[in-house]
């Protein structure tokens, strides 16, 4: 048990859908991370959010929307997904420096599995 | 961002020590260096992190040379739940942090 929730664990869509995923982070904790990582392929660093506002958006295609209502809470909604975008989607928070709490540490969550048909 | 270099892969036996060493030759004076152990179908994990010369904790040591150019991470004793990758990231630890990008990491196999 890391601290951070994803939902849901698995997820299925077609091509039209739109689903959302969902990431909680009990942690106390002030910036957010969503990773993308597909089979046999390095994590991708999608978005960044410290202080509920995106700090990162490393070019992700606008089919991937992400959300940040506060600063446990961190969505990522899909839409008009491709087959390609099938993979591990991992969420992260972190303390942002000035803490006394080790800075930089990423706490993950377990990932959510996509699968677009 | 500092680039790093792992070996892509290791094979080791249970009881033995395995160190794995990560290549930075552009790290910045701020960078830290920090380790993450992953297993299938799950987020990585923190293991240590260090600035200069070594660091343990209970479960890994830490070796960073003077120059601070390479880093080696030391697995005592490893048994078959070591088996994943490990990833060696290189950030500044007040700012870089939000843009820690992972490389292919090592994927260490430890057999009975």
């Amino acid at each position: 048990e890391t601290g951070v929730t994803q939902t849901p664990r698995h997820l299925v869509m077609g091509m039209t859908n739109k689903k959302s995923l969902k990431c909680e982070q009990h942690l106390g904790h002030n910036a957010m991370y969503w990773y993308k990582q597909s089979a046999k392929k390095p994590l991708e660093l999608m978005f960044v959010y410290s202080l509920e506002e995106r700090v990162e958006n490393n070019s992700v295609p606008s089919r991937f929307s992400p959300e940040c209502p506060n600063s446990s809470h961190l969505f990522l909604h899909l839409h008009t997904l491709q087959p390609e975008d099938s993979a591990l989607y991992l969420c992260a928070s972190s303390q942002q420096p000035g803490w006394r709490t080790r800075a930089g540490e990423l706490f993950f969550g377990e990932g959510s599995r996509l699968t677009v048909l | 961002l500092a680039k790093t270099t792992q070996p892509i892969s290791m094979d080791s036996y249970e009881g033995q020590e395995v160190n794995i060493t990560c290549s930075h030759n552009n790290i910045a004076t701020n960078d830290y260096i920090t380790w993450y152990q992953q297993f299938p179908s799950q987020g990585p994990r923190f293991i240590i992190q260090g600035y200069k010369t070594k660091v343990t904790n209970e479960v890994a040591s830490l070796f960073i040379p003077a120059d601070r150019k390479s880093s080696t991470l030391s697995l005592p004793r490893v048994s078959l739940s070591d088996t994943a990758v490990y990833y060696c990231l290189v950030g500044d630890r007040y700012t870089g942090f939000q843009k820690l990008v992972f490389g292919t990491g090592t994927r260490l196999l430890v057999s009975p």
